[in-house]
């Protein structure tokens, strides 16, 4: 099984809402990632568990809070979002080395989040 | 974070011409991998390069890294329709986590 899926693959949410997405995998990865796309731009990287603990916050918001519940899941919870946060959320998985990644990452198929 | 440079940012060319899309970047890395992204859905790996590596092969896919210019480059040979797709590299620093997307090159293979 060499999938990270991600659910839901549409979101639509009111600046109110509170809303979780979801990602997975069971490839025995350690390291876990979440990344945001605009369109017609690259992802940019939010945050990075590794060994479930959270060892980069890329200065995101707090109204964005991950959560890694265990070495296969991890959440983006979501709260008083704004309009300019609709974006495509990816997540993605990947072995670790002793000097951080060194091997592929896999990446789900995505969340399109638009908030209205 | 620096985000890395690549050119072009767009290309069109003929079924079974060949690509090359390249990749700068500033700082010193542990390795580099390209992506390719279809319709701004999930992104699918097609090669990880090392920093002590200077070319890699897979298929129809040719990739060099130059430490000294700091630039990688991607070459698609004899393309088909269905290459048609964002290519990205991204770069990890050496000894870190920072994982730094470059700018993307949007490639378009007209049949």
């Amino acid at each position: 099984d060499t999938e990270v899926t991600q659910t839901p693959k549409h979101l639509v949410m009111g600046m109110t809402n509170k809303k979780s997405l979801k990602c997975e995998q069971h490839m025995g990865h350690r390291a876990m990632y979440w990344y945001k796309q605009k369109a017609k731009k690259p992802p940019e990287l939010m945050f990075v568990y590794s060994y479930e603990k959270l060892s980069i916050n890329e200065s995101v918001p707090s109204r964005f809070s991950p959560e890694c519940p265990n070495s296969s899941l991890l959440n983006l919870h979501l709260h008083a979002l704004q309009p300019e946060d609709s974006a495509l959320y990816l997540c993605a998985s990947s072995h670790l080395g002793y000097r951080g990644r060194n091997t592929e990452a896999f990446f789900g198929q995505g969340t399109r989040l638009t908030v209205v | 974070s620096q985000q890395g440079e690549e050119d072009p940012q767009a290309l069109s060319i003929q079924e079974g011409e060949n690509a090359t899309m390249n990749c700068s970047y500033k700082t010193s890395i542990n390795n580099l991998q390209w992506y390719r992204q279809n319709s701004g859905r999930g992104l699918v790996h097609l090669i990880l390069i090392r920093s002590n590596e200077r070319e890699k092969h897979s298929g129809r896919l040719r990739v060099t890294l130059d430490t000294s210019k700091k630039s990688s480059s991607l070459l698609i040979t004899a393309s088909r329709a269905a290459d048609t797709a964002s290519y990205f590299c991204e770069y990890s620093g050496a000894g870190s986590y920072q994982l730094t997307f470059g700018k993307g090159t949007k490639l378009s293979v007209i049949p």
